[in-house]
């Protein structure tokens, strides 16, 4: 079935950035949106934006707008989500996601990376 | 932003009880709601998607209803297995978003 598997965990200064990466496998990359979600500790989940893989449009919440990118390397069937300006509050487990280009819900998911931001 | 109101945010139940979860949109979505389930530790898991429909291979005891802003989750008897988090999201406009969560809980 789809697999997403997404990059290891990272652990960064306050004020830097960090860049992740979700792998696609057993389906077509470029026919699906890849979104990135993420989850603060014991906390709900909180969209940050996506991008549709086959022409790389991309939508993002206003909240993170001007800190976040989201590219895709259709070739390696892979999408990376970079977020910058990180502090504390950015700590969280961050996952990728799958939905129809038009249609935002998620029908599959990666299985997560924590990234911790401390000094 | 649309917010996106869930309720109860615990709920605490037994086996074999009906559950129902309250999703309530701050504007009209249009059926564009979706139910994930999550466990601890892991990824979310969709149940269901445009309001009502059962996403492949979940047990028909998980229901969805609901139009306009106010939506419903419905396990009709709840199992071992169920006792986890529900979150609803809507995907009618950019930003999408999630309600807060319910934990189910065992009585």
């Amino acid at each position: 079935q789809v697999q997403l598997v997404q990059s290891g965990p990272e652990v960064k200064a306050p004020g830097a950035s960090v860049k992740l990466s979700c792998k696609a496998s057993r389906y077509i990359f470029i026919d699906y949106a890849i979104h990135w979600v993420r989850q603060a500790p014991g906390q709900g989940l909180d969209w940050l934006g996506r991008i549709k893989a086959g022409n790389g449009d991309t939508e993002f919440s206003p909240k993170f707008r001007g800190r976040v990118i989201i590219t895709r390397d259709t070739s390696a069937s892979t999408a990376f989500m970079e977020l910058s300006s990180l502090s504390s509050e950015d700590s969280a487990v961050y996952f990728c996601a799958r939905s129809v280009p038009d249609y935002s819900s998620f029908d599959s998911w990666g299985q997560g990376t924590l990234v911790t931001v401390s000094s | 932003d649309i917010q996106m109101t869930q309720s109860p945010s615990t709920l605490s139940a037994s086996v074999g009880d009906r559950v129902t979860i309250t999703c309530r949109a701050s504007q009209n979505i249009k059926g564009w709601l979706a139910w994930y389930q999550q466990m601890p530790g892991n990824a979310p898991k969709r149940l269901i998607y445009k309001a009502s429909t059962l996403e492949s291979g979940v047990p028909s005891r998980f229901s969805g209803s609901g139009s306009g802003t106010e939506y419903t989750l419905t396990i009709s008897s709840l199992q071992p297995d169920d006792f986890a988090t529900y979150y609803c999201q809507q995907y009618d406009i950019f930003a999408l978003t999630f309600g807060g969560g319910t934990k189910v809980e065992i009585k």
